[in-house]
């Protein structure tokens, strides 16, 4: 069963590109999701396979995947991107999602 | 466009059956490779799935759950209904029900979300 980590926290200064890691064995054949949570708000999908935005999300999300990291990168980060973000795969043998355990981004 | 809202008890007594509804809209759990999740968050930790159903009543539940967990759907009312007996204070957590497109592997909608405390 796959095990995702997130550092729990990662701080950037407005507009400056913000990188956030989502470590795990052999994840780049896996097809990795990001959502954004903030205080007291459900998750939001941010990017989906990878590096793909869904409709109405800001082209300053994007994402990468490769060997044992998937990474979540926000370019010109924006006060109101200070929330946490969790990576998401989906376990193809027991057929259910797999979250990491989260990143608090903080604008400084 | 897709919307889900979760409903139940605020506050539920160690031991009791929690039972949560999550209605939706703009989607038919009568569609092919549509599922409906369940994900809780106890205050300031990580999501955790619970279980899912899918468009065919074929159902996926977390296996350190599985004996306490119960998932159902009512296609004409738009509902999927989760049951978690025997809580305890762990079990304490905003609960989500979040739309699984058709044969994709992640949550595109989410519910906003139901706080649950387990307290006697």
């Amino acid at each position: 069963s796959h095990v995702l980590t997130q550092p729990p926290s990662v701080s950037v200064a407005p507009g400056q590109t913000a990188t956030v890691a989502c470590g795990g064995r052999s994840l780049g054949i896996e097809t990795v999701h990001w959502y954004q949570q903030k205080p007291g708000q459900a998750p939001v999908l941010v990017v989906y396979a990878d590096k793909y935005r869904p409709y109405g999300i800001p082209e300053r999300f994007s994402g990468s995947n490769s060997g044992n990291t998937a990474t979540l990168i926000i370019y010109g980060v924006e006060a109101g991107d200070e929330a946490g973000y969790f990576c998401q795969v989906w376990d193809k043998s027991g057929d259910h999602p797999v979250f990491g355990g989260g990143t608090k981004l903080t604008v400084l | 466009h897709i919307t889900l809202k979760e409903s139940g008890p605020a506050l539920v007594k160690p031991t009791q059956t929690l039972t949560l509804t999550c209605t939706f809209s703009d989607f038919s759990l009568s569609t092919y490779g549509v599922g409906v999740g369940w994900i809780r968050q106890p205050p300031g930790k990580a999501l955790e799935w619970l279980a899912l159903i899918y468009w065919n009543d074929e159902k996926r539940y977390n296996t350190s759950l599985q004996s306490r967990l119960t998932i159902t759907k009512d296609t004409s009312k738009n509902q999927v209904v989760l049951s978690l007996t025997n809580v305890g204070p762990v079990d304490t957590a905003t609960y989500y029900c979040g739309h699984r497109p058709g044969d994709l592997d992640y949550f595109d909608f989410w519910g906003q979300g139901a706080l649950v405390t387990v307290s006697s």
